[in-house]
């Protein structure tokens, strides 16, 4: 696509809820990245996955997170057992060569865990 | 460990001039600049490899320092436009994800 898409772009879960956060990074990006950010805050690093090696998950925050990018494209970002700190915009975003290139992020997905 | 940058806020009128820094603990590959503007995803406007090069876009330009593990953004003659968080994303080696500052407020007004 044109670029980065993210899905839902908002959602409001209870507390305890599995949720599931979608990334359609921009065709022919090998790199695929992770990030969180709280309320006038920066980005936090969660997870990034680079071509078909293996993810580098240091940053995230507990095991109750997860991440998996199928077939090299689309990525799921799953949060189990949501807790109110979870509460955040998690942004996706797709570079070509994380090398010399920029990242090109989503719109991200705004998380209200209630 | 995060970048620091500095200053936290700004405030500018329009056509002034301003400077962002952005300083590391660690050894540098890349400095990365983004502009986020309120509610929107941040956008991409440079990156610098070490070397000490120095890009600029029309009215903004960035410096890369390696020895000093620091870079700065220049903004010139500042527009409406520019107003944003700017954050800056550094990378210790090539091909690693960005590490990136508590960003930096700027407001341009008439």
């Amino acid at each position: 696509g044109a670029g980065v898409s993210q899905s839902p772009s908002n959602k409001v879960t209870e507390k305890g809820k599995d949720v599931e956060l979608r990334c359609d990074p921009i065709s022919g990006h090998t790199a695929l990245y992770w990030y969180r950010q709280s309320l006038g805050q920066g980005l936090e690093f969660l997870i990034y996955f680079q071509g078909n090696s293996a993810p580098d998950k240091s940053g995230l925050p507990s095991d109750r997170f997860s991440a998996e990018r199928t077939g090299g494209s689309v990525s799921t970002l799953t949060i189990q057992r949501t807790q109110q700190e979870d509460s955040a915009v998690y942004l996706c975003a797709s570079s070509s060569r994380p090398k010399n290139y920029g990242y090109t992020f989503g719109s991200g997905t705004r998380l209200t865990v209630v | 460990q995060q970048p620091v940058q500095s200053p936290q806020a700004v405030i500018l009128r329009e056509g002034e001039d301003a400077v962002i820094n952005c300083s590391s603990s660690k050894a540098l590959y890349s400095v990365h600049w983004y502009r986020q503007k309120h509610g929107e995803a941040p956008v991409f406007l440079m990156i610098l490899l070490k070397g000490g090069e120095q890009k600029g876009h029309e009215k903004i330009s960035a410096s890369f320092n390696e020895k000093k593990q620091q870079s700065s953004l220049y903004l010139t003659a500042s527009q409406l436009s520019y107003s944003g968080t700017y954050f800056c994303g550094t990378g210790p080696n090539a091909g690693n994800m960005l590490t990136f500052g508590g960003g930096t407020r700027l407001m341009v007004k008439p």
